[in-house]
């Protein structure tokens, strides 16, 4: 089975600090996602990554960088957290040649910035 | 931006009883997927449909997808409190890459024993 482990299940961070959210997956799949979670607004997509260096922004990018040094790893940057971006962060992963492929998700952090 | 509507948005019905669970959108999709988020976990698979008419039975669940491929419903048959979630369609859009997948915003489903 795909696994995608997400470093942190819950997380509090300041108004301000820079936050890492660390996603890795283990079955060698081309392209990684990440997504927010909130209440009433469904899944909105951050950025994704079809390949090791490669990024592009998703329907909401603003106040969010990645970063994908390995294929197995894909980071989510907030540069300076905000309160508008406590949310539930997801990351998926999926093959690239497959093109109906599903995403295969984590178990999300549920990040607070206060 | 392709828009998908899922309706109901919240659903509490008795073990037992049958319900359904709506998808619609405006947009004519290439493939449309249904996934099933439990508490404390990510959103899994639980069907692709990708042709126009197309039913699939996942033992108690059935999913369509429609004619026009604008629109798929899921039913379900004596529900069982294990059926309880959040139930996500997605669907990607014609020539859509990877990141051509639009989300439902939910359907919240509760099984009361």
């Amino acid at each position: 089975d795909v696994k995608v482990t997400q470093s942190s299940r819950y997380l509090v961070k300041r108004t301000g600090e820079k936050v890492f959210l660390e996603c890795v997956q283990d079955m060698d799949h081309e392209n990684m996602f990440w997504y927010r979670q909130d209440p009433g607004l469904g899944l909105r997509l951050i950025y994704f990554s079809y390949d090791v260096k490669m990024k592009e922004k998703g329907d909401i990018p603003e106040g969010y960088s990645v970063s994908r040094e390995k294929k197995e790893r894909f980071s989510l940057i907030l540069e300076s957290a905000s309160t508008n971006q406590t949310s539930m962060y997801l990351c998926a992963s999926s093959p690239g040649v497959f093109y109906n492929s599903p995403l295969h998700f984590g178990n999300g952090t549920r990040l607070t910035v206060t | 931006t392709q828009l998908l509507e899922q309706s109901p948005q919240f659903l509490s019905i008795q073990e037992g009883e049958n319900l359904t669970v709506y998808c619609n959108s405006s947009s004519v999709f290439s493939s449309l997927q249904w996934y099933r988020q439990e508490p404390g976990e990510g959103p899994v698979l639980l069907v692709t449909v990708v042709t126009g008419g197309e039913v699939k039975k996942l033992k108690r669940l059935t999913f369509q997808f429609g004619d026009a491929r604008k629109d798929s419903s899921l039913h379900i048959t004596a529900a069982q409190p294990g059926d309880t979630g959040l139930y996500l369609c997605a669907g990607r859009a014609s020539g859509g890459g990877a990141d051509g997948l639009t989300f439902g915003k939910g359907t919240h489903l509760i099984i009361q024993p």
